[in-house]
């Protein structure tokens, strides 16, 4: 049973970058077929889809964050992480690691817990 | 502002049926047959119901069914049961410039 769990500051300076990390147990991020990925939610508000990575190291990202996301992956961790920099307080939010088991198409069957980060300084 | 738009809220008693929409366009829901819905408890991760328009992963009650017409893709909760109190949220594969888009969510309450 593939399980995910997320990691990192839940509290983060303005400007600064943000780093998570997903750790993945019971299950390899290089088999081919899942697509990693990163979802946040504000308070309050609905999911965004940031952006995910597949076992090859390409990456996919949500236009409107592309400029300051960067997602990778460290195989020898089981685990995929997300950098996202320049941040306000706007990047408060849950942030979700999730796996897309249907090829990058929004089927997203297996999440971590989800961790809450703070913008603010 | 949410690519994919939904009812901030839709309601009814225990036994009953209710449906909640998400509209897109012909770039998303129109072009793919790749919508997927979510339930979402407060304080927990989403769930998934829905894959691929109408599929329920195993495990998942088949009282929840889903289907698209056009630009909307809608899901049907029947027999409602208070344990369907959550939020829904629709997500459709938008191609590979968008790639996946997210509903507003819907607040599904049992009278």
């Amino acid at each position: 049973q593939v399980q995910l769990q997320e990691s990192g500051p839940g509290l983060v300076k303005p400007s600064q970058t943000l780093s998570l990390a997903c750790s993945v147990s019971g299950g390899s991020i290089s088999s081919g077929g899942d697509y990693w990925s990163w979802i946040r939610q504000h308070p309050g508000k609905g999911l965004e889809w940031i952006g995910y990575i597949y076992s090859s190291g390409s990456t996919y990202y949500n236009p409107s964050l592309k400029s300051r996301v960067t997602i990778s992956m460290d195989m020898s961790k089981n685990q995929f992480s997300l950098k996202l920099s320049s941040v306000t307080a706007a990047d408060t939010a849950v942030y979700f690691c999730a796996r897309d088991w249907k090829s990058g198409t929004g089927a997203f069957d297996i999440w971590g817990q989800g961790t809450m980060v703070t913008v603010s300084s | 502002q949410s690519a994919l738009t939904q009812p901030a809220s839709v309601s009814g008693s225990p036994g009953q049926s209710i449906t909640i929409s998400c509209t897109g366009t012909s770039s998303d829901v129109g072009s793919y047959n790749l919508v997927s819905w979510y339930q979402k408890h407060p304080g927990k991760a989403p769930k998934v119901i829905i894959y691929e328009v109408s599929k329920r992963p195993s495990g998942v009650s088949n009282r929840f069914s889903a289907s698209n017409s056009g630009n909307t893709a809608s899901l049907t909760i029947s027999g409602l049961q208070a344990e369907d109190e959550a939020d829904y949220y629709c997500c459709s594969y938008a191609g590979s410039s968008t790639h996946v888009v997210f509903g507003g969510g819907t607040k599904v309450t049992v009278l």
